[in-house]
């Protein structure tokens, strides 16, 4: 299992949309439509966003959006918000010899 | 409102084994279609999943650890554990556990986390 490609960092002013986008294989995110992203603040728990790529938990605000082409998920904020400021992490489920989840390296946000 | 809370030490030596215990209030980890799961996080590093646990017993593990990790369920008491032996500083990681509405990787529910220390 290979971790999925995320960029370090993206940075945003507050208002503006951002998408933080999540490159996957074959194995994972390009044949399965089992992709999730989280949110994790300093200290925190990471807290589920988006779930089965583009499905929003209740609570979660409508400003965050997912969706999915080919091996590569995004995760879209819009209305970016000072709170907004975080680390992200996708993950997915794969399969190549065995089941399993992997997850990607993160990516900070920054609310300028 | 569903709570985990994982337990266990907080420093454990080198080639030793790592074990911690998650506590699950306010549900049940025999409810059907939901896994339990470990993952952890090196300090200022990115997720890693370890395992995940059904109530029935049945596991499956990240190919990567699968050689040292146990994880297992006791429903009796409504707790599930984790098992990793031959320990090193690279173990080194704040330990998570969650519930995984399976197959998807969606952990929805987390614990606050533990912090493990190996010495190098």
């Amino acid at each position: 299992q290979s971790a999925l490609t995320q960029p370090a960092s993206v940075s945003g002013s507050p208002g503006q949309s951002i998408t933080i986008s999540c490159i996957g294989t074959s194995s994972d995110v390009g044949v399965y439509n089992y992709v999730s992203w989280y949110q994790q603040h300093p200290g925190k728990a990471p807290k589920l966003m988006i779930y089965d790529v583009s499905n929003r938990p209740s609570g979660v605000s409508i400003r965050f959006s997912g969706s999915k082409s080919g091996n590569t998920a995004s995760l879209t904020i819009s209305g970016l918000q000072a709170e907004d400021e975080a680390d992200y992490y996708c993950s997915s489920y794969t399969y190549s010899s065995t089941p399993g989840v992997v997850f990607g390296g993160g990516t900070k946000l920054t609310v300028l | 409102q569903l709570q985990l809370q994982e337990s266990g030490p907080g420093l454990v030596k080198p080639s030793e084994t790592l074990s911690l215990t998650c506590t699950v209030s306010g549900g049940s980890v025999t409810r059907s279609s939901y896994y339990w799961g470990w993952i952890r996080q090196p300090p200022g590093k990115g997720l890693e999943w370890i395992g995940s646990v059904y109530y029935s017993g049945s596991t499956y593990y990240n190919p990567s650890l699968k050689s040292r990790v146990t994880i297992s369920v006791d429903t009796s008491k409504n707790q599930f554990s984790l098992k990793l032996t031959s320990v090193a500083a690279a173990d080194t990681c704040v330990y998570y556990c969650a519930r995984q509405d399976y197959p998807g990787p969606t952990f929805d529910y987390w614990g606050q986390g533990t912090l493990v220390t190996v010495p190098s």
